[in-house]
């Protein structure tokens, strides 16, 4: 069975202080990792889908990372705007399979 | 990137009555689209597949004659909560794919029921 574990739970930052948001998966056969950004009350908006182990994307002050077993979410620089739950997901047998989520919450 | 919507953004019904939930694709074609739940500080739980043209599937210990499911088109999807008690009230929350490459999601309904 397809697990997604994220960790931390939660995670407090001053604004500019950057960090990093970690997956880790375990699936039968990776079809894809999901990141998501969802807002309070909203739902899940795409970030990024990495595919094979040391691929790299970015969109602004975010970059994500994959290896075989876990994927990372940085956050350079980040500003209060970047306060949301971060899900990253694998595709299971039929839909997406998500981690509990990290909470971020970056502070003036 | 593609547009999903969901109609109504919220609502408060009595317990006892049924609630419909639409979602569309406003701007490609979904022959599946996903219901999921999600409750406050929890991740999102597939509930199940809506595909147009045939039934739709159900995850496991969700009650298909509970929660109805209808893909009337290639672009809507309808969830209809028959009955609904105070323990239904979640933020329901459907998906479409677009391609091979990633879901879309809906910006979600939120569901009280009194």
């Amino acid at each position: 069975e397809d697990q997604v574990t994220q960790s931390p739970e939660a995670l407090r930052l001053q604004e500019g202080e950057s960090s990093s948001l970690n997956c880790s998966y375990t699936v039968s056969g990776l079809r894809g990792l999901f990141w998501y950004r969802q807002d309070p009350g909203k739902g899940p908006e795409f970030l990024f889908t990495l595919y094979s182990a040391g691929e790299e994307k970015e969109k602004e002050r975010l970059k994500a990372t994959l290896t075989k077993k876990e994927s990372f979410l940085h956050i350079t620089a980040p500003k209060p705007e970047d306060s949301a739950t971060y899900l990253c997901a694998v595709p299971g047998r039929r839909a997406l399979t998500f981690g509990s989520g990290t909470r971020l919450q970056v502070q003036p | 990137g593609a547009v999903v919507s969901q109609h109504p953004s919220w609502v408060i019904c009595k317990s006892g009555t049924s609630v419909k939930i639409e979602c569309r694709s406003l701007d490609f074609q979904a022959t599946t689209m996903f219901w999921y739940r999600q409750f406050p500080k929890q991740s999102l739980m597939l509930m199940a597949t809506s595909n147009e043209g045939s039934k739709a599937t159900y995850e496991q210990g969700v009650e298909k004659d509970k929660f109805l499911i209808n893909h009337a088109s290639l672009t809507l999807s309808t969830l209809t909560v028959t009955s609904a008690h105070p323990e239904d009230s979640s933020f329901y929350i459907c998906s479409a794919p677009q391609g091979t490459e990633t879901q879309y999601f809906g910006p979600g309904t939120r569901l009280l029921v009194l």
